[in-house]
C-alpha cells in the first residue's frame, strides 16, 4: 500500500524559517516532489529529490532520506505569501503516477 | 506557466448527468494523468494515459473514464455525476521514460454536483 503522512497545519512567523516533514511508506519510489497548492489554485512545482542528500533552490530546500522514509520541506525568510499548502508526493516505479499526502497548510503570520 | 490548459475551469452539473473535461499537455510531453482534489485533501490519481491507451488506473469506479488523442491530449469522462464528484480535477503533463521532475499540473477543472 501507500501512505504518506505529512503535518496538518503549522504556524510560522514572517521572515523565521519552517520545517514541513514527510514520511512515507510505498511500494515503489522513484523520486519525491514537493508542491506548493494556493487556495484556489493548481499546485506548482517547488523541488524534487530522487538521492539522498539536500536540494537546494533558492529560499526553498528539500531533504531525502530514503532509508528512513523521510523528507523535509525547509521554507527560508517567510514571506506572507507563503500561506498556503505544501504536498509532499511520491511517484511509483512503474510510471509518472504522483501519491500525494493530504498537505500541510502553512499559515504565515506578520 | 505549465503550458498545460485545461477546460473549463468551472462548471456546475446535476446529479446524474454526465460530464467531460478537457487538457492539453505540455510541448513535448507524451503522458497525461488525472486526480481528483477533494476540499482539504490531497490530490488522488483517477488514471494515466500513454500512446492514447489507459496506462495505470487508481481507485475510482469505471464510470470515470478517459481518451487521450493522437495530439497527446486528453479527456475525462465522468458518468452519473454523484454529489460526492464535486472536486477540483487536475490534469498532470509528463514524458513517459523522463526520471526526472517534468511532472507539471494544469490550473485544474473545478466541478460542482447539485
Amino acid at each position: 500500500g501507500q501512505n504518506i503522512d505529512q503535518p496538518t497545519e503549522m504556524t510560522a512567523t514572517e521572515g523565521a524559517i519552517v520545517q514541513i516533514n514527510c514520511t512515507y511508506q510505498t511500494s515503489g519510489f522513484n523520486g519525491l516532489f514537493w508542491y506548493q497548492q494556493h487556495a484556489g489554485e493548481a499546485p506548482t512545482f517547488l523541488s524534487y529529490n530522487v538521492l539522498d542528500g539536500l536540494e537546494e533552490k533558492g529560499r526553498f530546500s528539500s531533504f531525502l532520506s530514503r532509508s528512513k522514509g523521510y523528507s523535509y520541506l525547509l521554507l527560508k525568510e517567510l514571506q506572507m505569501k507563503d500561506s498556503a499548502s505544501s504536498l509532499c508526493a511520491v511517484r511509483d516505479n512503474a510510471g509518472n503516477m504522483l501519491t500525494f499526502g493530504g498537505g500541510t497548510r502553512l499559515m504565515v503570520k506578520p | 506557466e505549465t503550458g498545460v490548459t485545461q477546460s473549463p475551469t468551472h462548471l456546475i452539473k446535476t446529479r446524474g448527468q454526465q460530464v467531460t473535461l478537457r487538457c492539453s499537455s505540455q510541448s513535448g510531453h507524451n503522458t497525461v494523468s488525472w486526480y481528483q482534489q477533494a476540499l482539504g485533501q490531497g490530490p488522488q490519481f483517477i488514471f494515466q494515459y500513454y500512446r492514447e491507451e489507459e496506462n495505470g488506473r487508481g481507485n475510482f469506479p469505471p464510470r470515470f473514464s478517459g481518451l487521450q488523442f493522437p495530439n497527446y491530449s486528453s479527456e475525462l469522462n465522468v458518468n452519473a455525476l454523484e454529489l460526492d464528484d464535486s472536486a477540483l480535477y487536475l490534469c498532470a503533463s509528463s514524458r513517459t521514460g523522463d526520471a526526472g521532475n517534468t511532472i507539471y499540473f494544469g490550473e485544474g477543472s473545478w466541478l460542482t454536483v447539485v
